[in-house]
């Protein structure tokens, strides 16, 4: 089966600009999630999919991101405009069910860097 | 507040030289425990889920064990391609929708 795919995976945009991400979860997985590592710190959660509805976003940041899950397939997760401090590494998961018995399946990231 | 400390930070082993890494918890209410591997450059690979303390899992030459307060991840007779970042992360029943993760541990094994 194929894994979460995400693309770019790198982007170098300057401050003020907008980057959107993509990630195509495993087919047939209706939850997906936004997590990212910014330099130095942990893995930190952004939000939660159930299909098309957003089920937790209480990780945002801000209102500059922006998350779409269009028709329970991909998402798109848009930063405008960027900031520094957003510069990290941005994954996307995606599991069949919430109970994570089986874990998430982790896409290979998008690396931003904001210069 | 929810939180997860892993150590060592790194660890250098020889081939052969069994070790064990250490995750701390604090979480109000754990759904389960996750163990995840980490390759430079690519997202982390489900390794384990632990439930309630007194549980292990084993998987090759990775064993998981799970008390109340930590969980230890144990390496026997380990070989270079075992090098990896390992994950520690929690889920809480009060936020079921997301997993807390600690900073990992660098682990470099040595021919």
């Amino acid at each position: 089966e194929a894994g979460v795919t995400q693309f770019p995976s790198h982007s170098v945009i300057e401050k003020g600009q907008t980057v959107t991400l993509r990630c195509d979860p495993i087919s047939g997985h209706d939850n997906l999630y936004w997590y990212r590592r910014v330099m130095g710190k942990e893995i930190k959660f952004l939000l939660h999919f159930v299909k098309e509805s957003k089920q937790d976003e209480s990780g945002m940041p801000n209102n500059r991101f922006l998350a779409e899950r269009t028709g329970g397939t991909y998402s798109t997760l848009k930063v405008q405009p960027a900031e520094l401090e957003d510069s990290g590494v941005y994954f996307c998961a995606s599991s069949q069910d919430p109970d994570s018995f089986y874990g998430y399946t982790f896409g290979s990231g998008t690396r931003l860097t904001v210069v | 507040e929810d939180q997860v400390t892993q150590s060592p930070e790194a660890l250098r082993l020889q081939e052969g030289e069994s070790s064990s890494l250490n995750c701390s918890y604090t979480v109000s209410g754990l759904r389960g425990l996750f163990w995840y591997r980490q390759d430079p450059g690519k997202g982390p690979e489900f390794l384990f889920t632990l439930y309630s303390a007194g549980e292990e899992k084993e998987k090759e030459r990775l064993k998981a064990t799970l008390t109340k307060k930590e969980s230890f991840l144990h390496i026997t007779a380990p070989k270079p391609e075992d090098s990896a970042t390992y994950l520690c992360a929690v889920q809480a029943y009060s936020s079921a929708s997301k997993i807390i993760f600690g900073s990992g541990t660098r682990l470099s094994i040595r021919p």
